[in-house]
């Protein structure tokens, strides 16, 4: 019964590297996607996925990467990591899109990403 | 966008009640909450779909007003196990496939 996992649960960087948060559920969801939490903000909505090979921009996408190859699969990249990237990143995922259904958001337990 | 929720913080003593309202300046077509406690990850409470819809469970309720595009979260004798941050989101619409949450509301209840 595993839900939705993130690896890794914390990460220290320095500025300029590349790095990949990895998000894998394993109850068949559709719809996945990425936050990221800074004091006071909230969550912010980074990228998303309606399906395997279907992406889209949320409200904060720039500097961040995805890719949706399989439905279990939906890894967060960042390609040249920036101080204002560090954060907690969270990735929820659930049966159909957040429209007009009743389907709960289940989140991963989050990375917490600190850019020196 | 994201949605706006008042008040920004809370604070009451066990038994008392709360409101926290979540405003859009978008139609909203589903409001989503979710609490979340200190150092873990947000959890479902409710999701409320557009039709002026009243939900609850236990001792938290919340309402929907599509015409005012506004929702309420309503909190009644308040336990100590309710501390936490209430985010609200909006989905559906133009906004399909997008959950945009609020800034939060931080309740601390005291014994």
């Amino acid at each position: 019964n595993a839900g939705v996992t993130q690896t890794p649960k914390f990460q220290v960087l320095k500025t300029g590297q590349s790095m990949t948060l990895q998000c894998a559920q394993d109850m068949n969801h559709e719809y996945m996607s990425w936050y990221r939490q800074d004091p006071g903000m909230g969550l912010r909505l980074i990228h998303y996925s309606v399906g395997a090979g279907i992406t889209d921009q949320g409200e904060v996408p720039n500097g961040y990467n995805v890719s949706r190859s399989t439905t279990e699969d939906f890894p967060l990249r960042l390609l040249s990591a920036a101080p204002s990237q560090t954060s907690v990143y969270f990735c929820a995922s659930s049966y159909s899109p957040p429209a007009d259904h009743d389907q709960p958001q289940h989140f991963g337990d989050g990375t917490r990403l600190s850019i020196l | 966008q994201q949605p706006v929720q008042s008040p920004q913080a809370v604070i009451l003593r066990e038994g008392e009640d709360a409101v926290i309202n979540c405003s859009s300046s978008k139609a909203l077509y589903s409001v989503h909450w979710y609490r979340q406690k200190h150092g873990e990850a947000p959890v479902f409470l409710m999701i409320l779909l557009k039709g002026g819809e009243q939900k609850g469970h236990d001792k938290i309720s919340a309402s929907f007003n599509e015409k005012k595009q506004q929702s309420s979260l309503y909190l009644t004798a308040s336990q100590l196990s309710y501390s936490g941050t209430y985010f609200c989101g909006q989905a559906g619409g133009t906004s399909y496939g997008k959950l945009t949450f609020g800034q939060g509301t931080i309740l601390t209840v005291h014994p």
